[in-house]
């Protein structure tokens, strides 16, 4: 079946600072792959997506590329601020629903 | 504005008690969702229905009962069954198209047994 493996966190790091989440997968066929970012209290945001192989899904600053050899969707920002501490997850659709991984929670210091 | 309400937004209950979580959506999606979230163990999904009047158990369903009676509509129950309740409870929707477009989520519903 389907499953997703992210970074351990807690993650913490310091204003301007370069950020990378490991995200690796396992899945039969393609399937579509997602980033999610949850701040406190709150439900999920899809922060970027990609569908196919080679595929680059931006947004707010924040990329992820869809790699079939690796099996890797890992996320990255190149410099990050105080407004990114959240829960960032990524997750996998396939068998007609998404899979998550654990969640890597970011902690950007001043 | 189109999205997911979740009602309400904390619940308590005490244990032995049935409790309804309300799941509302006007984005005129078929498929949704109940995943539950605690610490350190990422989303867990429970029940999951593609269209009106029929639904499926995920991962976690024991101690979880839902309808989907109106496309709008998917409502969970969680019974006395469920022998750790506490925890935040999300519902989400998607058009059903393959998932490409990824999954709306609700503010959630974060449920106490007292």
């Amino acid at each position: 079946g389907n499953s997703v493996t992210q970074m351990e966190g807690p993650v913490t790091l310091s204003e301007e600072a370069f950020l990378t989440i490991n995200c690796t997968y396992t899945a039969t066929g393609y399937p579509s792959l997602f980033w999610y970012v949850q701040y406190p209290g709150e439900g999920l945001q899809l922060l970027l997506k990609a569908t196919k192989a080679d595929d680059k899904g931006s947004n707010k600053g924040f990329e992820a590329t869809y790699r079939k050899e690796t099996t890797s969707f890992h996320l990255e920002k190149g410099s990050v601020q105080v407004s990114d501490s959240a829960v960032y997850f990524c997750a996998n659709f396939g068998n007609e629903k998404l899979t998550f991984g654990t969640g890597t929670r970011l902690t950007i210091i001043p | 504005d189109g999205g997911i309400t979740q009602s309400p937004k904390y619940l308590f209950r005490k244990e032995g008690q049935n409790v309804t979580l309300s799941c509302e959506q006007n984005l005129n999606h078929d498929a949704m969702y109940w995943y539950r979230q605690d610490p350190g163990q990422g989303l867990r999904l429970i029940y999951y229905s593609q269209i009106v009047n029929d639904f499926q158990k995920g991962d976690i369903a024991e101690g979880y009962s839902v309808s989907r009676e109106k496309k709008e509509s998917f409502p969970l129950t969680v019974t006395s069954a469920q022998k750790n309740p506490t925890a935040f409870y999300l519902c989400a929707s998607n058009l059903g198209i393959g998932g490409i477009y990824g999954y709306t989520f609700g503010s959630g519903t974060r449920l106490t047994v007292v």
